[in-house]
């Protein structure tokens, strides 16, 4: 059954702390990317990947952090140092960043809430 | 930067209606993708349409882009309950890889 998944679904943080979104993914995808969500906006890019071990930022990086160490998988993680990170978080991927199709598939988002 | 963006904001229609959402861009483009989102839930890619592409059709979808306008816009055909979400262009400007640009997208609700 391949697609990406996001863990966790629903994620509660205390002001101050980090925490590490997950998203795995098994379609043989070589990009993967993360975007941020506000209620009723669009999608904005925070970090993407063209391959392993190399990643980009996106429009709105600040206050985050990512790693490409496996193909299939593409943490993010959000530090203290990210003003308002109370946002739906959307992890996907696309076969491959240039060349042509660039049809991306999403997981099912994490909610991050800060409390 | 959001280069997309979809008029009408919202659209509410009954079942069985056509319904037709605008997307505007302001850079060249590669290609242009429209996507659905269920509520809470992550995006689908609905339709994909080349620069070079004038209309695609998919099912009930229809798309048309018009590129001397720098817009495109999504019809629904025969609308169903099940057709309520959000709907979001996204543009491959081609400078920059596969990055996607998406707009605000437009809430459609159906009504039974």
């Amino acid at each position: 059954d391949g697609g990406i998944t996001q863990s966790p679904k629903y994620l509660f943080r205390k002001e101050g702390q980090n925490v590490t979104l997950s998203c795995e993914q098994n379609l043989n995808h070589d990009a993967m990317y993360w975007y941020r969500q506000d209620p009723g906006q669009g999608l904005r890019l925070i970090y993407y990947s063209q391959i392993v071990n190399d990643f980009q930022k996106g429009d709105i990086a600040e206050g985050y952090s990512v790693s490409r160490e496996k193909k299939e998988s593409f943490p993010l993680t959000v530090t203290s140092a990210q003003k308002n990170p109370t946002a739906f978080y959307l992890c996907a991927s696309s076969p491959h960043f240039t060349g042509g199709i660039n049809e991306q598939f999403f997981g099912p988002g994490t909610r991050l809430t800060v409390l | 930067s959001q280069q997309g963006e979809e008029d009408p904001q919202a659209l509410s229609i009954q079942e069985g209606e056509n319904a037709t959402m605008n997307c505007s861009y302001k850079t060249s483009i590669n290609n242009l993708q429209w996507y659905r989102q269920n509520s809470g839930r992550g995006l689908v890619h609905l339709i994909l349409i080349r620069s070079n592409e004038r209309e695609k059709h998919s099912g009930r979808l229809r798309v048309t882009l018009d590129t001397s306008k720098k817009s495109s816009s999504l019809l629904i055909t025969a609308s169903r309950a099940a057709d309520t979400a959000s709907y979001f262009c996204a543009t491959d400007a081609g400078t920059s890889g596969s990055r996607l640009t998406f707009g605000e997208g437009t809430q459609l609700t159906v009504n039974p």
